[in-house]
């Protein structure tokens, strides 16, 4: 079945920085990677998504890459702040609407 | 507005129980999904449903088993519940591929 590794697992930044996750897929059948966060104590929303026919999506200082050739997706989040501190979890969908999910990445971002 | 609900928030059982965990959604969604969230180890499906009575293991089903008698409605339930099965348990329905979460609820085994 798919696998998604995501790195790094926790990822600290000062406010203003802009912080980068990443994730690798396996299976080549995946087409459709979304990206959801997860704020203390709520439930995940999905926050941006892309599909394997395009290489690159943003929304205002959120954006994702999608290499399909190296099978690998990036979120990038610019210009941080204190409201972006949350668990984010990348997501590779090889079978029809059912997400294989990545262990989540820890951000905090420091006022 | 896509509304899920989960039926509780918190739940303490004690080994041996028999535990049901229910969800219920509002916008009609045929599939939906039962998750496991525990630290470090993300979202890992447990059982999901694409119709009124289907249902499919997902990678960790060993130890549930679920129910959809109702398109609205996914049961979750632990036959006999052990204290490996504490966690939080997070309901999901989707349409299509976008997924929409429950609050989740956190189970206590003692």
């Amino acid at each position: 079945g798919e696998n998604v590794e995501q790195h790094p697992s926790t990822l600290s930044v000062q406010e203003g920085d802009s912080a980068v996750i990443k994730c690798t897929y396996s299976d080549s059948a995946s087409n459709y990677f979304p990206w959801y966060k997860q704020e203390l104590g709520k439930r995940p929303q999905l926050i941006i998504d892309i599909r394997s026919n395009v290489g690159e999506k943003k929304d205002q200082r959120i954006a994702v890459t999608l290499n399909k050739t190296a099978k690998h997706f990036s979120l990038h989040i610019t210009e941080t702040q204190p409201e972006d501190s949350a668990v984010y979890f990348c997501a590779a969908t090889p079978r029809g609407y059912i997400p294989t999910f990545g262990r989540g990445t820890s951000l905090i971002v420091h006022p | 507005d896509v509304k899920v609900t989960q039926s509780s928030r918190y739940l303490v059982k004690r080994t041996g129980e028999k535990v049901f965990l229910e969800c219920v959604q509002d916008m009609d969604h045929e599939n939906m999904f039962w998750y496991r969230q525990d630290p470090g180890l993300g979202l890992r499906l447990i059982y999901f449903s694409y119709d009124v009575k289907m249902k499919e293991k997902g990678d960790i089903p060993e130890g549930y088993s679920v129910s959809r008698e109702k398109k609205e409605r996914f049961s979750l339930i632990l036959e006999s519940a052990s204290t490996n099965q504490t966690s939080m348990y997070l309901c999901a329905s989707s349409a299509q591929e976008t997924q929409y979460f429950g609050p989740g609820t956190r189970l206590l085994v003692l």
